[in-house]
């Protein structure tokens, strides 16, 4: 069972760089999410979709961007590449949205930014 | 703005020994609060509690929500090494947006 498969699993930016980390979930959910954990803090969430062809805003969302095209799939583009942007990102997904239901989190991606 | 406060931060016991983890929250139009564990990697569901005063139990975890003085708790009993993690608290309020706090490490030593 795949569930939630995150790529890449690490990445090491320069500043300026971009890069989009690719989100994909095999259990036909509608609501997918990105969050960001930074050491010590709980998970805060970036972007998130109720479904296909759909994006909005969460606590965190300047510096990045997203795309929904397909509903196994969800994009985190970052355009310009900053220090700050330096975390760990985690993707989600669930059968409705927020923390109704359990969410299900991918493995992480680990990105520095130099 | 929503907030999640969770305590203690970093907590050290040994095996055998129960612990209680506290979670507080302040979020408009609260839906429901979860607990996640998070050990190396992704945070995996633990509870999900909508209503006051009912227990949810698995194992040696439970947990417990007060909708009225805004907290839960969760307590694992006879605590083993297995479960040293990071657990997390998140509740869902207005739009749907998820609030976490910032975890609790809690380490079980031999």
């Amino acid at each position: 069972n795949a569930g939630v498969t995150q790529t890449p699993k690490f990445r090491v930016l320069k500043t300026g760089q971009s890069m989009t980390l690719l989100c994909a979930q095999d259990m036909n959910h509608e609501y997918m999410y990105w969050y960001r954990q930074d050491p010590g803090m709980g998970l805060r969430l970036i972007h998130y979709s109720v479904g296909e062809g759909t994006t909005a805003k969460g606590e965190v969302p300047d510096g990045y961007n997203v795309s929904r095209l397909k509903k196994q799939n969800f994009l985190l583009g970052l355009e310009s590449a900053a220090p700050s942007q330096t975390s760990v990102y985690f993707c989600a997904s669930s059968f409705t949205l927020g923390p109704n239901t359990e969410a299900f989190f991918g493995q992480g991606t680990r990105l520095t930014v130099v | 703005e929503d907030k999640v406060v969770q305590s203690p931060l970093s907590l050290v016991v040994h095996e055998g020994d129960t612990v209680t983890l506290n979670c507080s929250y302040e979020v408009t139009n609260f839906r429901s609060l979860l607990w996640y564990k998070q050990e190396k990697k992704a945070p995996t569901f633990l509870f999900m509690l909508t209503s006051s005063g009912i227990e949810k139990k698995s194992g040696r975890l439970s947990s417990i929500l007060d909708k009225k003085e805004l907290f839960s708790i969760l307590n694992i009993t006879a605590t083993q090494t297995g479960d040293s993690a990071v657990y997390l608290c998140a509740v869902g309020g207005a739009a749907g947006k998820s609030t976490f706090g910032d975890g609790t490490t809690l380490t079980v030593k031999p």
